[in-house]
């Protein structure tokens, strides 16, 4: 499968416990987004990075989450001190920029997470 | 703050109707509009972009777009219930999509 994949699909955990997400993009994707999307609303944007830089974060991402993509491919979203405000499905899209920009973003399954 | 909104719906139309699907959005520099389907469980796909004012057909999807409006539609012709899903409207910032909160489209036999 050469499409984004997302591990775990789902986790459940206790409030107060930390969680890591994993994403890995297409492979010669340089682009990789992270949105947060809950029942009955559209994706939520989280964060991006252009290769291995995180280049925005939005203003939702608050300091108990942070994400990283050392080396350019995969990412990672971890959340510290998980809320039951943190329930969503995490989901990681990616896309190849510079050429001819379709502007379509590839998104994997999602992480679904919930908080007790 | 960038917004986009949608009707949540849902909208309901019987097999072979046209099935519109209006947007509006409140950043005028925005130049890149997008809708995507989501089946209920599953991820968001990308089914029509457009960038300039006027109609894109693609098989049975029309997007349409008036800038000075600040208004996106879909129309789906000869609707089948496996178009059953939610459609999501985006539009596209300097470097990031904003989504609306979606519509809510059942196509009944």
């Amino acid at each position: 499968d050469t499409g984004v994949s997302q591990d775990p699909r789902h986790k459940i955990t206790k409030r107060g416990q930390n969680v890591t997400f994993r994403c890995d993009p297409i492979s010669e994707h340089n682009r990789l987004y992270w949105y947060r999307q809950t029942l009955g609303q559209g994706p939520e944007f989280l964060t991006y990075f252009q290769n291995e830089a995180q280049l925005e974060k939005s203003r939702l991402l608050s300091d108990r989450f942070s994400a990283e993509r050392p080396k350019g491919s995969f990412s990672t979203l971890e959340i510290q001190r998980t809320e039951q405000g943190d329930s969503a499905m995490y989901l990681c899209a990616s896309i190849l920029t510079g050429g001819i920009d379709t502007g379509e973003l590839f998104f994997g399954e999602g992480s679904r997470l919930t908080v007790l | 703050q960038k917004e986009v909104e949608q009707n949540s719906g849902p909208l309901s139309v019987p097999e072979g109707a046209i099935a519109s699907l209006n947007c509006t959005y409140s950043d005028r520099v925005s130049q890149s509009f997008f809708w995507y389907r989501q089946y209920s469980g599953k991820s968001p796909e990308l089914i029509m972009s457009i960038y300039s004012n006027g109609d894109k057909e693609d098989g049975r999807f029309t997007a349409q777009l008036n800038k000075a409006s600040q208004y996106v539609s879909l129309l789906i012709r000869d609707s089948q219930p496996s178009d059953s899903a939610t459609y999501l409207c985006a539009v596209r910032g300097y470097s990031t999509l904003t989504f609306g909160k979606g519509t809510m489209l059942l196509v009944s036999p």
